[in-house]
């Protein structure tokens, strides 16, 4: 089944302990993104990858980091969490056509909390 | 800054009404059009995509683009209570390294019985 699969589902941790969320696609797609969504204020990409070894910002990458080594994974990695981070993220992949982001599906979300 | 506005609603129509769903966009540059429904608690599902000016029909779905304007719509005909949802509107933009895709916060919609 092609899916994007992330995990963990739901986390709960502590300012300053650093955490990975992992993102996994099985369907070769060259394009992946993450989001996070936020009450009242929609959907923000974080980074995104057009393909392996190539990551580049969204609008709000302040306090997170990526690496795309395989094409099929994308973690997100935050060094030093704080409360502000509390959010649902989401993954998602694309296959890249000419223009740019299309289909774009979704992971399942990550629900993280910072206390 | 790369804009997508919508109309946060919530936007209540009767079942068996046509909902009509607005978004702008600030980039002339941009080429890829999209409309995702998403339940609450779950992840956003694509409906439509549109890269023309004019309709795209899919069932239900009306895509409607007009890039002079910077004007995207989605058309729900013949609503139903399962339509109630948060309607996402993205927007295609070239960045440094190629493409993102920038969403708008979105339009909630309530059809009801």
């Amino acid at each position: 089944e092609a899916q994007v699969t992330q995990n963990p589902r739901y986390l709960i941790t502590v300012t300053g302990k650093k955490l990975t969320v992992t993102c996994s696609q099985n369907m070769n797609h060259e394009y992946m993104s993450w989001y996070r969504q936020d009450p009242g204020l929609g959907l923000r990409q974080i980074y995104y990858s057009m393909n392996v070894e190539v990551t580049d910002k969204g609008d709000v990458p302040e306090g997170y980091k990526v690496s795309r080594k395989e094409k099929r994974n994308f973690p997100l990695i935050l060094e030093s969490p704080s409360p502000n981070q509390t959010s649902l993220y989401f993954c998602a992949s694309s296959p890249v056509a000419g223009v740019g982001p299309d289909t774009q599906y979704f992971g399942p979300g990550t629900r993280l909390t910072v206390l | 800054q790369k804009e997508v506005e919508q109309n946060s609603g919530p936007l209540s129509v009767p079942e068996g009404a046509i909902a009509s769903l607005n978004c702008t966009y600030s980039d002339r540059g941009s080429q890829s059009f999209f409309w995702y429904r998403q339940y609450s608690g779950k992840s956003p599902e694509l409906i439509m995509f549109i890269y023309s000016n004019g309709d795209k029909e899919d069932g239900r779905f009306t895509a409607q683009l007009n890039k002079a304007s910077q004007y995207v719509s989605l058309l729900i005909r013949d609503s139903q209570p399962s339509d109630s949802a948060t309607y996402l509107c993205a927007v295609n933009f070239e960045s440094q390294s190629g493409y993102a895709l920038n969403f708008g916060k979105g339009t909630s919609l309530l059809v009801t019985p």
